[in-house]
């Protein structure tokens, strides 16, 4: 069955450079939620989208934006990248129904050098 | 969402029943109990969810008090592939209505 993809696996960016991650949600699923988990630590919540809206949000930076595309997609943009954004990026994907589950990718691994 | 509570850490033997507790007792009566597990580094397992009545699937029982303010995931024969983080989560759902918000959850230690 197919699952959540997230591009790319691996990354390393320097300081206050930017970064672009994506998120090809499951068929037929309309919802997709971005998560940040740091060394050690539990995942964070960052924002979620419902039919190409912003549906809630997290604790996400002011240098972070994202967005939700018209193939349900979706791209988590980071910019003047800090140290401390060295972490990994999840990203869930639901159908509409409330009473279902969510299904995550493998994750993004970003290193800030 | 309800805040939950959980253990920090658990032990058990392989092949044994694991049982992981979980407080909340804040919850409300529109909000699901969802537990998800995360083996290192990867991402987010959904295991299990349930609203008042017990719950069963092939991974996993969902007991929850009649209450609503507590709830036990039990892994019937643990295996050492279960070792992993395992999330008490209470949520209105799972769509673009609600969010999945991770507290901390419990280490579980499957030994042989």
């Amino acid at each position: 069955a197919a699952g959540v993809i997230q591009s790319p696996r691996h990354l390393i960016k320097e300081k206050r450079e930017t970064a672009t991650l994506k998120c090809y949600p499951i068929p037929r699923h309309d919802t997709v939620y971005w998560y940040q988990q740091g060394p050690g630590q539990d995942p964070q919540f960052l924002i979620s989208f419902y039919e190409k809206m912003q549906s809630d949000k997290g604790s996400i930076p002011d240098r972070f934006s994202a967005q939700q595309f018209s193939d349900y997609h979706s791209e988590l943009n980071m910019s003047s990248l800090e140290l401390g954004d060295s972490a990994l990026y999840f990203c869930a994907s639901s159908p509409t129904n409330v009473n279902t589950e969510a299904f995550f990718g493998q994750g993004t691994r970003l290193t800030v050098v | 969402d309800a805040k939950t509570t959980q253990p920090p850490s658990m032990d058990c033997a392989e092949g044994r029943a694991a049982n992981l507790p979980c407080n909340h007792s804040t919850i409300s009566g529109n909000e699901y109990v969802y537990w998800y597990r995360q083996i290192h580094s990867q991402g987010p397992q959904y295991i299990i969810h349930g609203l008042k009545n017990n719950e069963t699937n092939e991974m996993a029982s969902l007991i929850i008090t009649e209450d609503r303010k507590s709830s036990t995931l039990i892994l019937p024969h643990a295996t050492l592939r279960d070792t992993a983080v395992y999330y008490c989560i209470v949520s209105r759902g799972n769509s673009g209505y609600s969010t999945l918000t991770f507290g901390k959850g419990t280490m579980l230690l499957v030994s042989p």
